[in-house]
């Protein structure tokens, strides 16, 4: 079975400086994908960076970028120069394939919720 | 616009009524899906349609009652519900159930059952 294990629930960064959240993953499949989401107040949960797991190079959005460690399972998600509108609550998610008859499995890690302070 | 809109936004039941969640897309994906979102819990998945057939139900209570009447309307239907089922319940799309690209969620419906 797949686990997602988000150990931070809360986080706190000043405003303009860098913040990194921690995810670790557990799984014996060897093609994979990793996500990050945020879930602002409005609820709407927003995909912020993928990770394709046959990808050495880590995946960069913008302020966001990645630590993709595969031997190590672990997929942690930095934001440079933190905004106001990065406070939110951030979920990894681990996916992998499933059969054209079910579907893709994912499953979320239980989240982190980062503030941002002005 | 979120491409993917759910109403109601809040939701008050209690235990012997029936309600609807609705959920809608424009997006041309094939695949939607429900989650439920309780505090602290991962995201509980609860049933995938694609192409407006059933794919997965990941033993949810019969209290839950999808439907999928096209592939741009998905239903959650609510009767005789405990307060345990209160919770976030959202919504999502994707282009196919075995996409790589993730998913598009909704906004969500705060339920709550008293």
């Amino acid at each position: 079975a797949q686990t997602v294990t988000q150990s931070q629930p809360e986080m706190s960064v000043q405003e303009a400086e860098t913040v990194t959240l921690s995810c670790t993953y557990d799984t014996s499949e060897s093609n994979y994908y990793l996500f990050w989401y945020k879930q602002p107040p409005s609820r709407q949960m927003i995909l912020v960076i993928r990770q394709e797991a046959y990808k050495q190079q880590n995946a960069t959005e913008n302020r966001f970028s990645v630590n993709f460690q595969k031997a190590a399972k672990s997929f942690s998600l930095k934001i440079s120069d933190s905004q106001l509108g990065d406070t939110a609550m951030y979920f990894c998610a681990f996916m992998k394939h499933g059969g054209a008859n079910t579907g893709n499995q994912f499953y979320f890690g239980t989240g982190t919720s980062l503030t941002v302070i002005p | 616009e979120t491409g993917v809109t759910q109403t109601p936004r809040h939701l008050v039941m209690g235990m012997t009524n029936k309600k609807s969640l609705k959920c809608e897309q424009h997006l041309g994906h094939n695949a939607m899906y429900w989650y439920k979102q309780s505090a602290k819990k991962p995201l509980e998945l609860m049933f995938v349609y694609s192409l407006e057939e059933r794919v997965e139900n990941n033993s949810v209570p019969s209290r839950f009652s999808p439907e999928c009447p096209n592939s741009s309307h998905l239903f959650l239907h609510l009767h005789t519900l405990q307060p345990e089922d209160s919770a976030l319940y959202l919504c999502a799309s994707s282009q196919e159930a075995t996409t790589n690209y993730g998913y598009t969620f909704g906004s969500g419906t705060r339920l709550t059952v008293v």
